[in-house]
């Protein structure tokens, strides 16, 4: 049971660029989210997903797309990368919206954009 | 979602219980009071939550108050490896997956 599972853990892009940031769950976890980490900053949350076929915007969800067309994976896809998207990101999975399920979280990537 | 505050940073003595304290005096009687923690680069990590009751499991013990405006995090014998980053949050029912995650405590476990 690995639980939450990014790839990959680091990645250096140039400015326009395009790429796909992936997240599995080995959980069977209904709920999934994506989220972003700044410098000295809290989670900020970009996009999430309560189901396959079901995805929302999060807080700061401008510059990624995302899809869920499995239970197991939510893979976050930057366009056209830019620099202010620099960070740590990391993602999320929930059993179910109760009040008294955990948040699980993978290993984060780390993402550079020159 | 209710705010919260809590201090910058905390330090705590090996061996000695740490009390993280957070306030969220404009909470709603439905809310939730959770605490992750992370430790550094790694993903956070779920530690407890409540709603009215004091709470304890096998990583810590909740005390809220009775106005439920505060709430303290205790660490009952802190060692090295609970220093991290702790974050109170707090959040209605049903929205467990979406948690506003702020800057938090960093907790220093001192030798």
């Amino acid at each position: 049971n690995a639980g939450v599972t990014q790839t990959p853990k680091f990645q250096v892009l140039k400015t326009g660029q395009s790429m796909t940031l992936q997240c599995a769950q080995d959980m069977n976890h209904e709920y999934m989210s994506w989220y972003r980490q700044d410098p000295g900053m809290g989670l900020r949350l970009i996009h999430y997903s309560v189901g396959a076929g079901i995805t929302d915007q999060g807080e700061v969800p401008n510059g990624y797309n995302v899809s869920r067309s499995t239970t197991e994976d939510f893979p976050l896809r930057l366009l056209s990368a830019a620099p202010s998207q620099t960070s740590v990101y990391f993602c999320a999975s929930s059993r179910n919206r109760a009040s008294n399920e955990k948040l699980f979280f993978g290993s984060g990537t780390q993402l550079s954009v020159l | 979602d209710a705010k919260t505050t809590q201090p910058t940073s905390m330090d705590c003595a090996e061996g000695r219980a740490a009390n993280l304290p957070c306030n969220h005096s404009t909470i709603s009687g439905n809310e939730y009071v959770y605490w992750y923690r992370q430790i550094h680069s790694q993903g956070p990590q779920y530690i407890i939550h409540g709603l009215k009751n004091n709470e304890t499991n096998e990583m810590a013990s909740l005390i809220i108050t009775e106005d439920r405006k505060s709430s303290t995090l205790i660490l009952p014998h802190a060692t090295l490896r609970d220093t991290a980053v702790y974050y109170c949050i707090v959040s209605r029912p049903g929205s467990n997956y979406k948690l506003t995650f702020g800057k938090g405590t960093l907790l220093t476990v001192n030798p």
